[in-house]
């Protein structure tokens, strides 16, 4: 069975620091990973999907196979990245599979 | 309007009533799930689709019903609520060949 963990629920920092939320995942077979962003009270909007290897809103994100890993990374935060941020695993197949989610962490940036 | 959208978006009911929370997408996209959102625990799947009148049991089934007699539609019903049913609860949808999910706006539900 696949398995994401995010293991910080809160993370703060000041505006212009740069920022690192981390994932860990689970799966004996070939992932796809993807990093969901929700501003407050806003509904899900993807951010990030490891494939296509971009960098939106400054943020980056590397899947590392060998830590099983999909940390989201940005040099300088802003006030407006405060957000929940959650990662996910794609698996199972396209034709039926679902993404499971990580508990998700809820980034403060302080002015 | 196009995308996925959620009604009601606010619902206060109390235990033991049944709710319907309804789910429209105008994609026509084959996929949708339904997701509880819950501090501490993340989203959790409740039910998904795979095509009208093909559902299937996500993590935390128990307690709701889910019907897809059209694409578009997929509601979510909770038989008789319980306080533990509080949540948000979000709707999404996918196409054929991705994992990509599009989101509703949520609903907050509040069983008293």
């Amino acid at each position: 069975a696949q398995r994401v963990t995010q293991p910080e629920k809160l993370l703060s920092v000041f505006k212009g620091a740069p920022v690192e939320l981390k994932c860990n995942y689970s799966y004996s077979g070939s992932p796809e990973l993807f990093w969901y962003v929700q501003y407050s009270r806003q509904r899900l909007q993807l951010l990030l999907r490891h494939i296509s290897r971009e960098s939106i809103k400054g943020f980056t994100a590397d899947l590392n196979k060998g830590e099983t890993s999909f940390h989201l990374k940005k040099p300088f935060a802003q006030e407006e990245d405060s957000a929940m941020y959650y990662c996910a695993l794609g698996a199972g197949g396209t034709s039926y599979g679902k993404l499971t989610f990580g508990q998700g962490t809820i980034l403060t940036v302080h002015p | 309007d196009a995308g996925i959208t959620q009604s009601p978006r606010y619902k206060i009911t109390e235990t033991g009533r049944q709710v319907t929370l309804m789910c429209h997408q105008t994609w026509s996209h084959s996929y949708m799930f339904w997701y509880r959102q819950d501090l501490g625990h993340g989203l959790r799947l409740i039910y998904y689709s795979a095509a009208a009148d093909i559902t299937d049991k996500g993590e935390v089934p128990d307690g709701y019903v889910v019907s897809r007699s059209k694409t578009e539609n997929f509601p979510l019903t909770l038989e008789s609520a319980t306080r533990s049913q509080t949540s948000v609860y979000f709707c999404a949808s996918r196409e054929v060949g991705t994992y990509e999910q599009y989101f509703g706006p949520g609903t907050r539900l509040t069983v008293t």
